[in-house]
């Protein structure tokens, strides 16, 4: 079955700390995309980055980065020098293929990240 | 540009009431969802549209009804809410890219409390 664990419930870090919030997915499509989300307090969820199977490389963006390791099915995402503007859940989610050629998202629990002064 | 716009954000019912969470899309996608989530489960897919026209259940659909009558609203009912339907309610619309691994757009959510 599909599945995305983000086994971190809560973390908390002090500013300019670097954090990593970790992804590990289940799928038997062989094709598939991974996806980061962000939900601050305001409570809109906000897209991140989308990353196919078949990209491997990491993707730097500022102070985020994010890591994908299929050999671990992993897509874990790094924020450099937290900032307390970074405090809120980020989702990771995977795509599940539908009849039809179409997909939904399937989400993880969420992280809670709380960057502190 | 509005993006999603979901009506209303904040709802009580008692136990029994119907009513209408409403979503709204100005970006001409295929697309839409709508979620819910939970503490501690992420957020779950109730029913989704690929177009006008056309539902689909979601993975947590029981006692919940959609429509999609226009390309750019899709509608979720409560028949007869529940105390487990106690939820905060999320609507999303995404284009149709590559097959559907869309990028979606979510809305404000709407947070429903059912006594």
């Amino acid at each position: 079955a599909q599945k995305v664990t983000q086994a971190q419930t809560e973390i908390s870090v002090v500013e300019k700390e670097d954090v990593t919030l970790d992804c590990v997915y289940e799928t038997r499509d062989t094709t598939y995309y991974l996806f980061w989300y962000k939900q601050p307090p305001s409570g809109e969820l906000v897209f991140l980055i989308r990353r196919n199977s078949f990209d491997e490389q990491n993707e730097i963006s500022g102070r985020y980065s994010w890591n994908f390791q299929k050999s671990t099915s992993s897509f874990n995402f790094t924020i450099t020098a937290s900032q307390v503007v970074d405090s809120a859940v980020y989702f990771c989610a995977l795509s599940e293929r539908l009849s039809g050629g179409y997909n939904k998202l399937i989400f993880g629990a969420g992280t809670r990240l709380a960057v502190h002064p | 540009n509005a993006g999603v716009t979901q009506t209303p954000k904040f709802r009580v019912l008692k136990t029994g009431q119907s009513m209408t969470l409403l979503c709204a899309q100005d970006m001409n996608h295929e697309y839409m969802y709508w979620y819910r989530q939970d503490p501690g489960m992420g957020l779950r897919l109730i029913h989704y549209s690929v177009g006008e026209g056309t539902t689909a259940k979601g993975e947590v659909p029981d006692g919940y009804n959609v429509s999609r009558l226009k390309k750019q609203n899709f509608l979720l009912g409560l028949e007869s809410a529940a105390p487990s339907q106690t939820s905060v309610y999320f609507c999303a619309s995404g284009d149709s890219y590559l097959s559907g691994a869309n990028v979606l757009t979510f809305g404000a959510g709407s947070r429903l409390t059912v006594l």
